[in-house]
């Protein structure tokens, strides 16, 4: 049973350039969350995508953006970088109806801007 | 404005003794809680959730504790292992069931 899987595990991108991330959800899950987790903070919440369509967002600018796709996998978006968009980027998978806020993360993306 | 708080970035336990997590939040509207436990190169993995509608949850060797009326919980791990030594997240939700995070506390786990 495959779980939450993250693509590339580490890059290295230059401050105006764009970046995608990829995820696949852990087997039998509907629903994926993007989380971005700065040095010393916890996760904070980009968004949620199911039946792919973005269902919540949290406080991201618009260079933040997603997809998913009818395999349930997602990808998310970022341009124009910021060197203060450096931080590990989680994703999340759950069933929607499951309605807990039990989730089940990758090992992260790890994007640095230099 | 922290939502979730965790004001102990660290705590330091000799092994077999207790370890307490303590997690303070803000937002009345919350009605689950949630702990995750990360390891270094790793994403955070579901530990232990509790209802609003109780006031303590156990699994094993975790518990956690709920007081809505001062907005508290925390989570006793007993006894402590040194494999227990981990970054512990708390965490919690409305019926939105979008988890809000603390920052997180370290816990150090002496052989």
């Amino acid at each position: 049973d495959a779980g939450v899987t993250q693509s590339p595990t580490h890059l290295i991108k230059t401050r105006g350039q764009q970046v995608t991330l990829r995820c696949s959800p852990k087997s039998g899950h509907d629903t994926v969350s993007w989380y971005q987790q700065a040095l010393g903070q916890g996760p904070q919440f980009i968004f949620q995508y199911y039946e792919e369509e973005e269902r919540q967002r949290g406080n991201f600018p618009d260079r933040f953006s997603g997809h998913q796709f009818p395999n349930y996998s997602s990808e998310l978006n970022v341009n124009a970088l910021l060197l203060g968009d450096s931080a590990l980027y989680l994703c999340a998978s759950s069933l929607y109806r499951a309605n807990t806020g039990e989730l089940f993360f990758g090992e992260g993306s790890r994007l640095t801007v230099l | 404005d922290q939502q979730v708080k965790q004001n102990s970035p660290s705590l330091s336990v000799q092994e077999g003794r207790i370890s307490i997590l303590n997690c303070d939040y803000t937002n009345s509207m919350f009605d689950y809680f949630l702990w995750y436990k990360k390891y270094p190169a790793e994403g955070p993995t579901f530990l232990i959730s509790i209802s609003s509608i109780k006031d303590k949850n156990e699994d094993g060797r975790f518990t956690v504790f709920l007081n809505k009326s001062a907005k508290h919980l925390s989570l006793h791990i007993v006894p402590s292992q040194p494999g227990d030594s981990a970054v512990y997240f708390c965490a919690a939700s409305e019926r939105s069931y979008i988890p809000t995070f603390g920052r997180g506390t370290s816990l150090i786990v002496h052989p």
